[in-house]
């Protein structure tokens, strides 16, 4: 089965510490990942994606194929970065599958 | 610009009652989807279209309806509202280019309450 997993609901770090958002996958082809983020009050929108392989307001993200992992991760968290964070992959032709999400706090 | 918009905002209805959410986009996307977000559930994909005239089921279509005449317009239609399809619907939209799915474009939402 297809499948996204984000283990954490809740992830809670002070500011200037290392965040690692977690997300295993579950796909028999070759996935297509993307990490999404809802900000306060502000409409979901795309963070990055696998394709890309860039660094997006200081997160980076890895596909571990071995470990069928996209893990979100940013050396030192700021205050602006609490959100809802969302990965998602692109299964088969066109249909996305969202994980549950995890809300990250940074903590001043 | 709009970018992408929903209609109503928020909208409650009694069980059995019929109605349909309004998603628009103005950026000439190809490809556009429904999704609810409930807690601890994530989004999750009801229906999404790659054209007019093109729809196809997601992960939870059951008590929902799509059409696509337009490139345009993505109305999402509850047939028999029930309070299971309580929720908060999202539409997004984005380009297919060359195979490749571009960034979505989401909406701001409609949180629905079904008595």
């Amino acid at each position: 089965a297809q499948r996204v997993t984000q283990p954490e609901k809740l992830l809670s770090v002070f500011k200037g510490a290392p965040v690692e958002l977690k997300c295993n996958y579950s796909y028999s082809g070759s996935p297509e990942l993307f990490w999404y983020v809802q900000y306060s009050r502000q409409r979901l929108q795309l963070l990055l994606r696998h394709i890309s392989r860039e660094s997006i307001k200081g997160f980076t993200a890895d596909l571990n194929k071995g470990e069928t992992s996209f893990h979100l991760k940013k050396p030192f968290a700021q205050e602006e970065d609490s959100a809802m964070y969302y990965c998602a992959l692109l299964s088969g032709t066109y249909k996305y599958i969202f994980g549950t999400g995890t809300r990250l706090k940074v903590l001043a | 610009n709009a970018g992408v918009t929903q209609t109503p905002k928020f909208q409650v209805l009694k069980t059995g009652q019929s109605m349909t959410l309004q998603c628009a986009q103005d950026m000439n996307h190809e490809y556009m989807s429904w999704y609810r977000q409930d807690p601890g559930m994530g989004l999750r994909l009801i229906h999404y279209s790659v054209g007019a005239g093109i729809t196809d089921q997601g992960e939870v279509p059951n008590g929902y309806n799509v059409s696509r005449s337009t490139t345009e317009d993505f109305p999402l239609r509850l047939l028999s509202a029930a309070p299971s399809q309580t929720s908060v619907y999202f539409c997004a939209s984005s380009w297919i280019a060359g195979g490749t799915y571009n960034e979505q474009f989401f909406g701001p939402g409609t949180r629905l309450t079904v008595l």
